[in-house]
């Protein structure tokens, strides 16, 4: 049973235009969720996290937004850079559990 | 090194095969975690430790996979006689609290059971 969704496998995005990755959930017990970089070969990255508490968390060039009320969180890169071609996980867990459940997934091409 | 270390990065198994796969976390970190990533997939928990205490195994598919952790630091992941369902990369991430909510991952083992 995915509680963690990401319904677009691959997004290609122009070098310098803004990359939008969208993630869903379905258990309203998730409080804390996070954003997962992984390059081919290698293991995921921590990129960014939000709190329930929050509904917006900026770091440069990333900015993940929460809408608890639709159970959805999205990730924002502006400007794209091709060092961002990656594949991002999305992942959740409640505030007082060390367990992730994480999303399928989105590659990410950024091209020149 | 500074990361999470595993090894070996990739193996191949004949099935029926037993396999062990390990974890160097960073030093100091209280937590360790193993998932497992099936191609496509996003990683899923198999099994977490604080310290040398395993603390929940609710995510290992079968009794044929175990995992150990005896003095707290290096972990290692076995599976006795491997099927082709056990084919996917296997991470490995450690945390230095016990909620884990920014776990570093390890590169991964890539099992490939023929």
């Amino acid at each position: 049973d995915q509680q963690v969704k990401q319904n677009s496998p691959s997004l290609s995005v122009q070098e310098g235009r803004i990359s939008i990755l969208n993630c869903d959930y379905t258990n309203s017990m998730f409080d804390y969720f996070l954003w997962y970089k992984k390059y081919p070969a290698e293991g995921p990255t921590f990129l960014i996290s939000i709190s329930s508490i929050k509904d917006k968390n900026e770091d440069g060039r990333f900015t993940v937004f929460l809408n608890k009320s639709a159970k959805h969180l999205s990730l924002h890169i502006v400007p794209s850079q091709p060092g961002d071609s990656a594949v991002y996980f999305c992942a959740a867990r409640r505030s007082n559990d060390y367990k992730l459940s994480f999303g399928a997934g989105t590659t990410v091409t950024v091209r020149a | 090194g500074a990361g999470v270390s595993q090894s070996p990065r990739y193996k191949v198994a004949k099935r029926g095969q037993d396999v062990a796969l390990r974890c160097d976390p960073i030093s100091g970190h209280v937590s360790l975690f193993w998932y497992q990533q099936a191609l496509g997939q996003g990683p899923e928990f198999l099994t977490y430790f604080q310290n040398e205490a395993q603390l929940d195994k609710s995510g290992l598919p079968s009794d044929r996979f175990f995992a150990e952790r005896p003095e707290g630091s290096v972990s290692t992941l076995k599976i006795q006689r491997t099927q082709q369902e056990d084919s996917a990369v296997y991470l490995c991430a450690s945390s230095p609290d016990s909620l884990g909510a920014e776990a570093f991952f390890g590169q991964g083992t890539r099992l490939t059971v023929v």
